[in-house]
């Protein structure tokens, strides 16, 4: 099984909508939640992360994490054409090591 | 906005060659990382790097792969004997403590051996 599951898409949504992108994991010794944004041969970008459970939100970009299901998610509203480009998921337990999701191909159409 | 620098953006190396991938991470950070990401795949950890050793690696970390900070700016990855399967993206990214989950990408070296 692998440590971190990730849809990768495509996704294509319209100008505007909400778009939901999710991981599930197998590790429950995962603590650190992180998701990351990747334009073409570009390296990540962090763009929210989480401790443990619970919700996050910063401007359009809102974090969920549920541990007792193993599953997080990302939730873009009022998407925009610049919002175009592979989301990634990544955790952490207490180590250092990542354990990054495949990516999801986002793709925003005015 | 300080960020972590890669240098060369792209190398072409010939098979059983050395190579050295350079990266000056954010200047306060203490944590230091190596991943790659081979064309289609998921990004994946090779090696983190604290107070002058390594902290982590991963079972792609083997013999062939070193890591160095040579000064207090800079923060290499050394590949041993290149191989073809080593053509992909070197991320090097750092964080201000371990306890710190933000970690900050660099722009990436992409290795092509041929």
């Amino acid at each position: 099984q692998k440590e971190v599951e990730q849809d990768p898409g495509p996704l294509s949504v319209p100008e505007g909508a909400i778009v939901s992108l999710n991981c599930t994991y197998s590790n429950s010794a995962f603590q650190y939640f992180m998701w990351y944004r990747q334009y073409s041969r570009k390296g990540p970008e962090l763009l929210m992360y989480t401790y443990s459970s619970g919700n996050k939100e910063d401007g359009r970009f809102t974090a969920q994490v549920d541990k007792s299901s193993k599953y997080i998610s990302l939730f873009i509203r009022d998407s925009q054409p610049s919002d175009s480009a592979t989301y990634l998921c990544a955790m952490r337990n207490t180590g250092n090591q990542f354990y990054f999701g495949t990516g999801t191909s986002l793709t925003v159409i005015p | 906005e300080p960020e972590v620098t890669q240098t060369p953006s792209h190398q072409v190396t010939q098979m059983g060659q050395e190579v050295i991938l350079r990266c000056v991470p954010i200047s306060n950070h203490l944590y230091f990382y190596w991943y790659r990401q081979i064309l289609g795949q998921k990004v994946e950890f090779l090696v983190s790097f604290y107070n002058n050793e390594i902290s982590e690696k991963s079972e792609i970390f083997d013999d062939q792969f070193s890591v160095e900070r040579p000064d207090g700016s800079n923060f290499t990855l050394k590949i041993r004997s290149t191989k073809l399967e080593d053509s992909a993206m070197y991320f090097c990214a750092s964080g201000k403590t371990g306890m710190n989950t933000e970690a900050f990408f660099g722009q990436g070296t992409r290795l092509t051996v041929v």
